[in-house]
């Protein structure tokens, strides 16, 4: 079975503070695509990563940077000096890599705000 | 490149009538894929579809639901008879179905969605 954990349900902190958003996946498929997705209130979807399952390394863009650890099946976002634009709810997801049905399985979302 | 349209935005419907969503897809693009929000919650899959057929349903509700996307035209997604409980907002994604330089063959692009209120 494939499943996306987001243990954290809503956090909320400080602007300028920095902030790690926590994603655990089950999957037995040896090839399979991790993303991250954003959802601000006006509520489309942003996507922000794609990652495959044999890509470990970790990846930076400008305040957001995510650590893939095949190891413990974790594939965290951080946010560094956090901002009010910053507030959204963020999904973790799971494709597998091998099968033209590849349905994207969703965490259940991680509501962060970023208090001024 | 026009991304993924969804039509209506929003869509009010009663108890007891059908809601007709709308999705097309990026251009170049012949699987759409339909996803459910409900409230507080993540998306859902509901159905992936390719030009005139039905891939995989496996998360569509066995009744009242039901989806198309003929040759010609955007795909559809029916809802008959209503409840409060379908009260959501759809998501539709579409990808190219083979290789394309610089994303997978079957890289998702999501559209804007269609809230869905039942009164």
């Amino acid at each position: 079975a494939q499943k996306v954990t987001q243990a954290q349900t809503e956090i909320s902190v400080v602007e300028k503070e920095d902030v790690t958003l926590d994603c655990v996946y089950e999957t037995r498929d040896t090839t399979y695509y991790l993303f991250w997705y954003k959802q601000p209130p006006s509520g489309e979807l942003v996507f922000l990563i794609r990652r495959n399952s044999f890509d470990e390394q970790n990846e930076i863009s400008g305040r957001y940077s995510w650590n893939f650890q095949k190891s413990t099946s974790s594939f965290n976002f951080t946010i560094t000096a956090s901002q009010v634009v910053d507030s959204a709810v963020y999904f973790c997801a799971l494709t597998p890599g091998y099968s033209s049905a590849s349905k994207i399985i969703f965490g259940s979302g991680t509501r962060l705000s970023i208090r001024p | 490149n026009a991304g993924v349209m969804q039509n209506p935005r929003h869509l009010v419907r009663r108890r007891g009538q059908e809601a007709r969503l709308r999705c097309s897809p990026m251009k170049g693009h012949s699987h759409v894929y339909w996803y459910r929000q409900l409230p507080e919650e993540g998306l859902k899959f509901m159905v992936y579809l390719q030009k005139e057929n039905i891939i995989d349903e496996s998360g569509m509700p066995k009744e009242r639901f039901s989806a198309e996307f003929p040759k010609e035209g955007p795909s559809i997604l029916r809802i008959q008879q209503v409840v409060r409980g379908d009260s959501a907002a759809y998501f539709c994604a579409s990808s190219p179905g083979r290789e394309t330089s610089g994303a997978g063959a079957y890289e998702q692009y999501f559209g804007p969605g269609t809230r869905l209120t039942v009164t």
